[in-house]
């Protein structure tokens, strides 16, 4: 079993849709929280960064986390083409250096 | 502009062959992570480096080796290259400042195999 799994899609929606990606986690000991964009190959840009459970939120961008659940969720409000692109979850423990990255989820928005 | 640098952009190259990847850190980073992205391959995490010492290993072949230099930036090389290796390899820096540790990522090299 992975680390962090994470649903490759593609989603497809329409502009202005409410997106919600997510990934869900095995490993308890995981605290910091991170959703990062990459757009067609080029660097993974960090979008969010979230410790522990609870909400973040940036301008159209909210973060989720439920460690209960091991789940964390990145919400786009009013969705533009622009956010089409690929994003990946990362996470890693309070102790040790290694980030532990999902698959990335294909997010398409349809002008 | 994540402040990361990596050159070249584009390596193509034949099987049996030994390339070098070159990464700078943002200024003020310490540590630097490598990673290989393949094609419909989420990232793979190689190797980490922090002030010079290696700090992690990853999924890292024995033909791949890296170090970090005095100056901080980190070179990643290649051996005995096969068709398989192709794909995007990604430098990553950070502060490792107490608890806060955010990766800042670089541009990528593309090496394509022939």
């Amino acid at each position: 079993q992975k680390e962090v799994e994470q649903d490759p899609g593609p989603l497809s929606v329409p502009e202005g849709a409410i997106v919600s990606l997510n990934c869900t986690y095995s490993n308890s000991a995981f605290q910091y929280f991170m959703w990062y964009r990459q757009y067609s190959r080029k660097g993974p840009e960090l979008l969010m960064y979230t410790y522990s459970s609870g909400n973040k939120e940036d301008g159209r961008f909210t973060a989720q986390v439920d460690k209960s659940s091991k789940y964390i969720s990145l919400f786009i409000r009013d969705s533009q083409p622009s956010d089409s692109a690929t994003y990946l979850c990362a996470m890693r423990m309070s102790t040790g250096n290694q980030f532990y990255f999902g698959t990335g989820t294909s997010l398409t928005v349809i002008p | 502009d994540s402040g990361v640098t990596q050159t070249p952009k584009h390596l193509i190259t034949a099987t049996g062959q030994r390339v070098t990847l070159r990464c700078s850190p943002r200024s003020g980073d310490l540590s630097v992570y490598w990673y290989q992205q393949s094609l419909d391959q989420g990232l793979q995490f190689l190797i980490q480096y922090y002030n010079g010492e290696e700090r992690a290993k990853g999924n890292i072949l024995e033909r791949f080796s890296a170090q970090q230099f005095p100056d901080l930036h980190s070179e990643l090389n290649l051996s005995s290259l096969e068709l398989g290796d192709s794909a995007l390899y990604f430098c990553a820096s950070s502060v490792e400042a107490g608890g806060r540790n955010e990766q800042f990522f670089g541009p990528g090299t593309r090496l394509t195999v022939l």
